[in-house]
């Protein structure tokens, strides 16, 4: 049931963009995305409902595409601060909340 | 508000040994949750509660089991430790349903297991 993520790793410098994906072979309800630094616990970034919705989060977006049971998370012009590990989540009416492998993103002056 | 705290932060184990871990939180959340962090992995749910009294197995529920005697404490125990359990644990909790697509979990600063 675990999501998959896509790639599993970027590395960026300043101001250049990225897009992170997480599929899932199960029927997705809503998909939750979370930031983790290094050491620290996740982070909420946003929760995003079937219906195809985008939301935006300072300079980071994301898409739900309920046809494709597929997300996609959008960072634009990165910032250092952006660094970290990101991981989707794909919850269901049981109340589970299964979280993807993760994707390390790597921010370089 | 302490949000979730987890207990101890760091332990040491002895293969065979067993221990508990504590989750608290004081936001009077319904649903609460135990992952196991390890590199490549991702967080892996251990077992979920959806309230005081309930719980429900996740993803990776062998070896370990838990309680939630109380609406604001989750305790995940570890019966006989293995070196295979060595990981960091996460618990997080809810105000209510996440497919909802209202709640967002909050977690905890993780535990530091090691078992040798």
């Amino acid at each position: 049931q675990q999501p998959v993520q896509s790639p599993q790793a970027v590395i960026l410098r300043e101001g250049e963009d990225a897009v992170i994906n997480c599929s899932s072979s199960k029927a997705l309800y809503s998909v939750h995305w979370y930031r983790q630094k290094h050491g620290e616990a996740p982070v909420f970034l946003m929760i995003l409902l079937k219906g195809g919705e985008q939301k935006g989060h300072e300079k980071i977006s994301a898409s739900f595409n309920e046809k494709k049971q597929q997300s996609s998370l959008y960072l634009t012009a990165s910032q250092l601060s952006y660094s970290g590990t990101y991981f989707c989540g794909t919850a269901f009416l049981t109340g589970k909340l299964i979280f993807g492998q993760g994707t390390t993103l790597q921010v370089k002056p | 508000n302490a949000g979730v705290t987890q207990t101890p932060k760091f332990r040491v184990l002895k293969t065979g040994q067993s221990m508990t871990l504590l989750c608290a939180q004081d936001m009077n959340h319904e649903y609460m949750y135990w992952y196991r962090q390890d590199p490549g992995m991702g967080l892996r749910l251990i077992h979920y509660s959806v309230g005081e009294g309930t719980t429900a197995k996740g993803e990776v529920p062998d070896g370990y089991n838990v309680s939630r005697l109380k609406k604001q404490n989750f305790l995940l125990g570890l019966e006989s430790a293995a070196p295979s359990q060595t990981s960091v644990y996460f618990c997080a909790s809810s105000y209510s349903l996440p497919a909802g697509g209202q709640e967002t979990q909050y977690f905890g600063p993780g535990t530091r297991l090691l078992v040798l």
